[in-house]
């Protein structure tokens, strides 16, 4: 099956520091790659996604960009803020032949103003 | 408003007594699916659901079952629950479950159930 590295954390950071969180993937075929974002007391919800290989997702100032000879999609955001702490997960689509999904283990993130 | 809905958001309960949560989606969804969140393990996926009458299991379904009559609803039911199933819960829908890199893969979460088991 499919299988999600995701840099562990806590991650704490300073208002306008620079933010990765690097994820690797191991999937079949090519799947869609997606970063999910948990705010405190909420469930998950969608951040940005790529769907073919160079392609970059962003959203809120966070880009992703889907590198098939690394199988990975860095999280990355340039000048982070205090409405930025949150838990960010990072999730291929299924495979072929494969409707289970994974995700990453989530970041914690918090920054400080 | 589309959504997926979760009830109850809160439950404390005790080892051994069957209980159910509820999840039901209004955006006509034919994958969903069920997830436990964890500290320091993430989000583990227990079940999930291709269509009507179609289910299988994820990484986690110890201790778990559960039905899709209907599209929209995807119950989850503990038979006999026990203390490591404590835990937050989140339901999921999506478009289709379909593989091969497609863009209709959104997961839609729920606002979770907090559970509780003494």
């Amino acid at each position: 099956g499919d299988s999600v590295t995701q840099m562990e954390g806590p991650v704490t950071l300073s208002e306008e520091a620079f933010l990765t969180i690097n994820c690797t993937y191991t999937a079949t075929g090519y799947p869609s790659l997606f970063w999910y974002v948990q705010y405190p007391g909420e469930g998950l919800q969608l951040l940005l996604k790529a769907t073919k290989a160079d392609d970059k997702g962003s959203n809120k100032g966070f880009e992703a960009t889907y590198r098939k000879e690394t199988t990975s999609f860095h999280l990355e955001k340039g000048s982070v803020q205090v409405s930025d702490s949150a838990v960010y997960f990072c999730a291929p689509s299924p495979g072929s032949n494969d409707y289970k999904l994974s995700f990453g283990a989530g970041t914690t993130v918090t920054v400080r103003a | 408003e589309a959504q997926v809905t979760q009830n109850p958001r809160y439950l404390i309960t005790v080892t051994g007594k069957k209980l159910t949560v509820t999840c039901s989606q209004n955006m006509n969804h034919e994958y969903m699916s069920w997830y436990r969140q964890d500290p320091g393990l993430g989000l583990r996926q227990i079940y999930y659901s291709m269509n009507v009458e179609v289910t299988d299991k994820g990484d986690v379904p110890e201790g778990y079952k559960v039905s899709r009559k209907e599209k929209r609803n995807f119950p989850l039911i503990l038979e006999s629950p026990s203390p490591n199933q404590t835990s937050l819960y989140f339901c999921a829908s999506s478009i289709g479950g379909l593989a091969g890199g497609g863009s209709n893969n959104e997961q839609f979460f729920g606002p979770g159930t907090r559970l509780t088991v003494l």
